[in-house]
């Protein structure tokens, strides 16, 4: 069953810091970029960043550039996003996700809920 | 950045109709354009690929068209689980979404 899943989120004060995890099942993880998305509530979609499939480049949405780290670590089908610095608008909904690839992005986990707030 | 722009905002529609829902882009994509469905506490789910293309498992209801800045989802007789929200997404130039398309039953 193809799969992925997520975790870390909760609640945590701005200026904080949170890690994100995804496991993949059921493809060949290391052979697909993989790409965080979130979305704020009621709000639409947002690409936050996404990593090549052996980490030889990454890029970030310049709303997070600087203060969040994506990182894989394939003999894990794993792949993680450091949050650091937190701001208030970050409050979100995480979604590890499959791509970006000819397919757009393709496969989404069920979201990981981040919440910033005093 | 392109700024994706979807209209109507909300699409009321009664079952076995068809629903066209539209997205515009502020420059063109080419055909990278996608389309997805998404559900009250549920994760997007990918529709439409390459304008035109539908993903694996997605009924043949469902089709894209368009190429360059302007964009259609067709969905013939709708079904109720089609009742949702559609968003469209440019991955031409990085990746931006538009606001979303409201899918209601009339």
């Amino acid at each position: 069953q193809v799969q992925l899943v997520e975790s870390g989120g909760g609640l945590v004060k701005p200026g904080g810091s949170l890690r994100l995890s995804c496991v993949a099942s059921g493809f060949s993880f290391s052979d697909h970029y993989m790409s965080w998305l979130r979305q704020a509530p009621g709000k639409g979609l947002e690409w936050v960043s996404y990593i090549r499939s052996r980490s030889e480049n990454i890029y970030y949405a310049d709303s997070v550039k600087g203060r969040f780290t994506l990182s894989r670590d394939n003999d894990k089908n794993s792949l993680y996003l450091q949050m650091n610095s937190l701001r208030v608008e970050d409050t979100a909904v995480y979604y590890c996700v499959r791509g970006p690839g000819g397919a757009a992005f393709d496969m989404w986990g069920q979201g990981t809920k981040v919440t910033v707030s005093s | 950045e392109i700024v994706m722009t979807q209209s109507p905002a909300t699409l009321s529609v009664s079952p076995g109709e068809r629903a066209t829902l539209s997205c515009r882009a502020s420059q063109s994509v080419n055909s990278n354009l996608a389309w997805y469905q998404q559900k009250p506490g549920q994760a997007p789910r990918l529709l439409i690929y390459g304008a035109s293309t539908r993903a694996t498992g997605i009924p043949a209801r469902f089709s894209g068209s368009g190429s360059g800045t302007d964009f259609t989802l067709t969905i013939s007789r709708l079904q109720s689980e089609d009742f949702a929200v559609y968003f469209c997404q440019q991955y031409n130039y990085w990746y931006t979404f538009g606001q979303g398309t409201k899918l209601e039953i009339k």
